[in-house]
């Protein structure tokens, strides 16, 4: 079974540049997230999705920050413009759903590494 | 609202001997506690999991942790540590609330492992 896709897999950009990160799930799973690692913590969720709905996205800046996930599939997280601060591993993760409801093990992406200079 | 101490940021133990990571849990309800191993730049991976069944929960690799209510506690445990062993652990609650799936993660223990 493959398992959850990134990419990048590390990116370098200045501040207040606009940066992206693709995500490709599990076939056959409908709930993806995404979280943040930032160095020397553990990893917060910034929003999750079930199919192509938001069901949880109130850790997410969404004054810089948006995501999307619109065939319900892959999904895309994008940051504009950057800070410093966002300079983190970016976690993707999907989980099956039953029933309606993600209660399940979730699979985790290698993340992408941004750094923002 | 629920939360998890990892109460050791970095272990270092030698090959052959046991390996004991802390976790506190705080928590409203009854908990679901998992325990990911994260590798140097490979993704997380689930060790265990512990959901209102057997207290003393087995994982992969020889892990196990117990469940105790009465200390709020979590900790990982394996009887001899491996080389490949090391890496980091984070202890993790589930969040509760609608269709929220949330993992509140702490913030990692470090294990080393000395030949």
């Amino acid at each position: 079974e493959a398992g959850v896709a990134q990419s990048p897999r590390y990116k370098i950009i200045e501040k207040r540049q606009s940066v992206a990160f693709w995500c490709n799930p599990i076939s056959g799973h409908a709930t993806l997230y995404w979280y943040q690692q930032i160095l020397g913590q553990g990893p917060k969720l910034l929003i999750q999705f079930q199919n192509n709905g938001v069901v949880d996205d109130s850790q997410l800046p969404k004054d810089r920050f948006s995501a999307e996930r619109l065939k319900g599939v892959d999904s895309t997280l994008k940051i504009q413009p950057a800070k410093l601060e966002d300079s983190a591993v970016y976690l993707c993760a999907s989980s099956f759903t039953s029933g309606g409801f993600s209660y399940n093990e979730q699979f985790f992406g290698p993340g992408t590494r941004l750094t923002v200079l | 609202a629920q939360s998890v101490t990892q109460l050791d940021s970095h272990v270092s133990v030698s090959e052959g001997t046991p390996v004991l990571l802390r976790c506190n849990y705080s928590s409203s309800y009854s908990p679901s506690l998992f325990w990911y191993v994260q590798h140097p730049n490979k993704g997380l991976q689930l060790l265990l999991k512990y959901t209102s069944a057997a207290t003393l929960v087995k994982g992969i690799n020889g892990f196990e942790a117990e469940f105790k209510k009465s200390e709020t506690s979590f900790h990982l445990t394996k009887p001899s540590a491996h080389m490949s062993d090391a890496a980091e652990y984070f202890c993790v609650v589930r969040g509760r609330g609608g269709a929220t799936n949330k993992l509140i993660f702490g913030t990692g223990t470090l294990l080393a492992v000395q030949p």
